[in-house]
């Protein structure tokens, strides 16, 4: 079946460094992809839509210069956090729809700004 | 823009059944996803409903109701490892986009 593939699992990193986390469709093209963030105990939050050759769309109150999306084909979106603060510690998940019926979700990974 | 409502916690019972609530009001409205999500891992798809009525999937059910706004996840023969947050999502008219509820954390005891 289709898989979004998202890694990395888990990073740890410094105050004021970068981070970029991968999305990948596995097994199909993914023209769009979602970009959630996740605080502990809360649900799913969109920060961003990333749109395949064209600039993402960001939700209101996210900045786009500090989270980078990068979709330079139809089977990759980056995420990069930069200049990452501990207040930027969360959970990133990210989505693809590949069909009206399905969506699918990558594995997330935990960023831990220290 | 999309509201959506769904109680924060629940609590049942091993064996029993239990209902989960979620109510919209969205702008624009193209189908609602349920879905599971354990702690530190990401959802899981249960359902998508886009026609008024009732879905079936072995011990998990969902029923829409576009009319009223309303939707539940009803989940028989509970067990254990049923623990987990639900989270009902909604998908705007585009049918991209999908806005989750705050999830409703479910505790199954024994």
């Amino acid at each position: 079946g289709a898989v979004v593939s998202q890694h990395p699992s888990r990073v740890i990193c410094k105050s004021g460094t970068s981070v970029k986390i991968e999305c990948r469709s596995l097994d199909f093209q993914a023209t769009t992809m979602f970009w959630y963030r996740q605080f502990p105990k809360q649900s799913l939050m969109l920060m961003a839509t990333s749109n395949e050759g064209s600039k993402a769309t960001y939700e209101q109150g996210v900045e786009k210069d500090k989270f980078l999306i990068n979709h330079a084909s139809l089977t990759l979106s980056t995420l990069t956090v930069t200049s990452a603060h501990p207040e930027d510690s969360s959970f990133y998940i990210c989505s693809a729809r590949i069909s009206s019926t399905e969506a699918f979700f990558g594995q997330g990974t935990r960023l831990t700004v220290v | 823009g999309q509201n959506i409502d769904q109680p924060t916690e629940m609590t049942a019972t091993e064996g029993a059944i239990v209902q989960i609530n979620c109510t919209y009001q969205t702008s624009g409205f193209n189908g609602l996803f349920w879905y599971q999500q354990h702690a530190g891992e990401a959802p899981t798809f249960l359902s998508y409903n886009v026609l008024d009525g009732l879905e079936e999937k072995g011990r998990f059910s969902s029923f829409l109701s576009r009319s009223k706004g309303y939707s539940y996840l009803l989940l028989k023969e509970l067990q254990m490892k049923d623990s987990a947050s639900y989270l009902c999502a909604s998908v705007d008219n585009a049918g991209n986009m999908l806005t989750f509820g705050g999830g409703t954390r479910l505790m199954v005891k024994p």
